[in-house]
């Protein structure tokens, strides 16, 4: 079965700071791996997006990188913000034929950047 | 704004209770996509429809079903309700036009679902 795991299951930084979340996936093979962010009770807002033979992939202060032969994934987020307190969603698409190209979800990572 | 609206934004039904979830994709966009989020859990992709058409189905139980109308916009039917369909439901849309997973998905606000 296609997983996708993150950890921390939540995190809280001071702002600010750096911090580092993590995505490891099973699925294989596949075509593309996306970083999403989620505010409370809103839906999810695409960040970056991967192929398998791209290692790192920026977006203003997130970036995220991606080492396809251990598959992991992480996103990195740096001087934190009040505004990046949110869930952060690692999402793998496993490659057409491989089933099928239904997204597969992360649980997420819950961020709090305090004051 | 992403440009997805849902209706209702919030909605309290008992169980046993059929209830219908609305959603209007992006001008434009082809494809729309529906996605359970319960408590704790990760995003659950449900069903998609490509121009009127079924394109792909994922955990979406038999009590559930939905459709794409000609105007695009999508409704989920969800029937003989349960406690544990307490969730928030997501509708994302998306142009369609690639293959492959690589289509960008704008998710709209979603609808909240509590079954009492």
């Amino acid at each position: 079965k296609n997983q996708v795991e993150q950890s921390p299951q939540s995190l809280i930084i001071l702002e600010g700071k750096n911090c580092t979340l993590q995505c490891n996936y099973t699925v294989s093979p596949f075509s593309n791996l996306r970083w999403y962010k989620q505010d409370t009770g809103r839906g999810p807002v695409s960040l970056t997006i991967m192929t398998f033979s791209e290692n790192t992939k920026s977006n203003g202060r997130y970036t995220a990188t991606l080492d396809a032969d251990t598959k992991q994934s992480s996103l990195h987020i740096t001087a934190s913000q009040l505004s990046d307190s949110a869930s952060y969603i690692c999402v793998v698409t496993p490659k057409a034929g491989a089933g099928s190209y239904q997204l597969t979800f992360g649980k997420g990572t819950k961020l709090s950047v305090i004051p | 704004d992403s440009g997805v609206t849902q209706t209702p934004k919030h909605l309290i039904t008992a169980t046993g209770q059929r209830v219908t979830l609305r959603c209007s994709p992006r001008s434009g966009d082809l494809s729309v996509y529906w996605y359970q989020q319960s408590l704790d859990q990760g995003l659950q992709f449900l069903i998609q429809y490509y121009n009127g058409e079924e394109r792909a189905k994922g955990n979406i139980l038999e009590r559930f079903s939905a459709q794409q109308f000609p105007d695009l916009h999508s409704e989920l039917n969800l029937s003989s309700l349960e406690l544990g369909d307490s969730a928030l439901y997501f509708c994302a849309s998306s142009a369609g036009t690639s293959g492959g997973g690589w289509d960008e998905q704008y998710f709209g606000p979603g609808t909240r679902l509590t079954v009492t």
